[in-house]
């Protein structure tokens, strides 16, 4: 099974700190996401990556960057945490097989970021 | 731009009774479908997925889902729900083409009465 982990499972943050959200997954997919979610608004894509090196901004991406320096390591980063970024964020993965949009994403179990 | 919708929030239904989570997306000529599952403090799990062919997806759990293109819908069917289907599911739609970007429902909490 593809394991997709999140080094913490609750974080808790200050205000104008800098956060690193880690996630790595055992299963050799080129494609890695990062998304947030909050209570009546789903799941919103922050950033995504299709390679090694390689990013593409998602729909909410202002405040957040993102590092992929090894292909089974996509890093989530806060420039300055702010309260509005209290929220649940998940990392996902995907291989490439065929039309690959057709892949279904493996969560990993998600990070709880409270920021104060 | 993409987008999905999932009509009702929160969906009590009895325990054994058929249970209808809704699910409808925005036309494209060529559309992938994915029903997402996240259970109590963990992540999304995939629970069935449309790619071509055959209008009607099964998962392995029980819960089936129709294709409709006319009505650009993918509803999430059980003909009889249980305790353990008490989790929030989520419709997501994927674009073929270029690269893959997947846009989520904002998710429907199924509660199962005993």
């Amino acid at each position: 099974d593809v394991k997709v982990t999140q080094s913490s499972r609750y974080l808790v943050k200050r205000t104008g700190e800098k956060v690193f959200l880690e996630c790595v997954q055992d299963m050799d997919h080129e494609n890695m996401f990062w998304y947030r979610q909050d209570p009546g608004l789903g799941l919103r894509l922050i950033y995504f990556s299709y390679d090694v090196k390689m990013k593409e901004k998602g729909d909410i991406p202002e405040g957040y960057s993102v590092s992929r320096e090894k292909k089974e390591r996509f890093s989530l980063i806060l420039e300055s945490a702010s309260t509005n970024q209290t929220s649940m964020y998940l990392c996902a993965s995907s291989p490439i097989v065929g039309d690959r949009a057709g892949s279904p994403l493996h969560f990993g179990n998600g990070t709880r970021l409270t920021v104060t | 731009a993409q987008s999905v919708t999932q009509l009702d929030s929160q969906v009590p239904v009895f325990e054994e009774a058929p249970v209808e989570l809704r699910c409808n997306y925005s036309s494209s000529v060529s559309v992938y479908l994915f029903w997402y599952v996240q259970y109590p403090n963990q992540g999304l799990q995939l629970l069935l997925k449309y790619l071509s062919g055959s209008t009607l997806v099964e998962s392995i759990n029980g819960f089936e889902a129709e294709f409709n293109k006319s009505q650009t819908s993918f509803h999430l069917r059980k003909p009889s729900v249980h305790i353990s289907d008490t989790a929030e599911y989520f419709c997501a739609v994927s674009y073929s083409g270029g690269y893959q970007k997947v846009t989520f429902g904002i998710g429907t909490k199924l509660q199962v009465i005993p």
